[in-house]
């Protein structure tokens, strides 16, 4: 089956710790992007990529870092000078260019920091 | 002025009830518009998805976007308690323009 994994579904970490959420894609898209959901927020994008080894900050890209090595992975590392991380993290992917627009989300990650 | 506003609701209708969700945008030069739909703790599906002004039929659901007021609606027909979920429209300017603007969504229970 085609689709986005995201793991762990659940992610607990104390306060002052790195954290890297794992995002895989087998549907061949070239445009990967991460989104942080808030309650009572719409979704934020973090950071997104339009193709291997490259990389954009969307609008809250502060305290977070990516890597896209891989077509196929975007990691998301959450540093310790992210002063709120804990929320529902979300990775899509999408066709580059007219269809951008139609992004396929993964099943999310849901990460507490204490 | 947020580039998308939508009301977060609740919203709470019987079963087989017309619903309306809405959500103005501010800026003119975007050109698609979309609806995905969320159900608790998981990811954002794609229901439907609109280029420039008009209406789009996709069985019980019709999306609707009206330029000149800057105003999309979805709506649906019949509701099921299997349409009970949030509903985010998003927005983009589509071609090499990449991003999504999403509004806050809107949670529907459908009641039996």
């Amino acid at each position: 089956d085609g689709g986005i994994t995201q793991s762990p579904k659940y992610l607990f970490r104390k306060e002052g710790q790195n954290v890297t959420l794992s995002c895989e894609q087998n549907l061949n898209h070239d445009a990967m992007y991460w989104y942080r959901q808030d309650p009572g927020q719409g979704l934020r994008l973090i950071y997104y990529s339009q193709i291997v080894n490259d990389f954009q900050k969307g609008d809250i890209a502060e305290g977070y870092s990516v890597s896209r090595e891989k077509k196929e992975s975007f990691p998301l590392t959450v540093t310790s000078a992210q002063k709120n991380p804990t929320a529902f993290y979300l990775c899509a992917s999408s066709i580059s260019g007219h269809s951008s627009y139609e992004q396929y989300f993964g099943p999310g990650t849901r990460l507490t920091v204490t | 002025q947020k580039e998308v506003e939508q009301d977060p609701g609740p919203l709470s209708v019987p079963e087989g009830a017309i619903v309306s969700l809405n959500c103005t945008y501010s800026n003119s030069a975007f050109q698609y518009f979309m609806w995905y739909r969320q159900y608790s703790r998981k990811g954002p599906e794609l229901l439907m998805y609109t280029y420039s002004s008009g209406n789009k039929e996709d069985g019980r659901f019709t999306a609707q976007v009206d330029k000149s007021s800057k105003y999309i609606s979805l709506f649906i027909r019949d509701s099921q308690p299997s349409d009970s979920a949030t509903y985010l429209c998003a927005i983009s300017g589509g071609g090499s323009n990449y991003k999504l603007t999403f509004g806050k969504g809107t949670l529907l229970t459908v009641n039996p």
